[in-house]
């Protein structure tokens, strides 16, 4: 069973533009919202996350915004720069047990 | 040093070999995890282990097995290799609701290659 759908595959954004990915889920009992950053070679990092409790979490250039009752959330990158190109993974989950997105790969360029 | 280390970082074997992946962490976490990365799939949790007498399977543990020798260590095995499980395999590590979140801290990855 498919408990997590990220979309879109793949995104290509100008330098300065905004980039948006997407995530849905299934389980309701997800409790913790996260999103990693994976560069070619290295494992996934923790991004940036949000719990259920609020609707958008900010850090710097990145924002999380979460729609509880259309079980969404997804992942903004303001003034995106050629250094984020990477793959974002979505991984909502709950009690240490984690779902992973298929990945979106992020091409931001010059 | 890196805090969750993975040996070996690149294996090509053949099929029906047994093989070992092993990972090993110090930031004294009690849970560790077993995931496998393939392109358009994302990660895939193998196993997955809370504490040094808890071994839970995840999504897909058919044909794998797993030892968690010490809190530190977690080790995967394929007993017999088959083509299909040439992929890129990552051990990750958390640490119940430290913080505000659970984050899962992942080692550099074992890529193995199975003809």
């Amino acid at each position: 069973q498919q408990q997590v759908k990220q979309s879109p595959q793949s995104l290509i954004v100008q330098k300065g533009g905004i980039s948006i990915i997407n995530c849905a889920y299934e389980n309701t009992a997800f409790d913790y919202f996260p999103w990693y950053q994976q560069f070619p070679g290295k494992g996934p990092a923790l991004l940036i996350a949000i719990r259920p409790d609020v609707s958008e979490k900010k850090e710097g250039r990145f924002t999380i915004s979460f729609n509880k009752s259309a079980k969404q959330f997804s992942l903004h990158i303001m003034d995106s720069q050629p250094g984020d190109s990477a793959t974002y993974f979505c991984a909502p989950g709950n009690f240490n047990k984690f779902y992973f997105g298929s990945g979106t790969k992020l091409n931001v360029k010059p | 040093d890196a805090d969750v280390t993975q040996t070996p970082r690149n294996r090509i074997t053949k099929t029906g070999k047994r093989i070992m992946l092993e990972c090993s962490q110090t930031k004294g976490h009690d849970r560790m995890y077993w995931y496998r990365q393939d392109p358009g799939l994302g990660l895939r949790l193998i196993y997955y282990s809370f504490d040094v007498k808890d071994i839970n399977k995840g999504e897909i543990s058919d044909g794998y097995s797993v030892s968690r020798q010490a809190q530190a260590k977690f080790s995967l095995s394929l007993e017999s290799a088959i083509p299909n499980q040439t992929a890129l395999y990552f051990c990750a590590t958390s640490d119940y609701l430290s913080g505000d979140h659970n984050e899962q801290f992942f080692g550099p990855g074992t890529r193995l290659t199975v003809l």
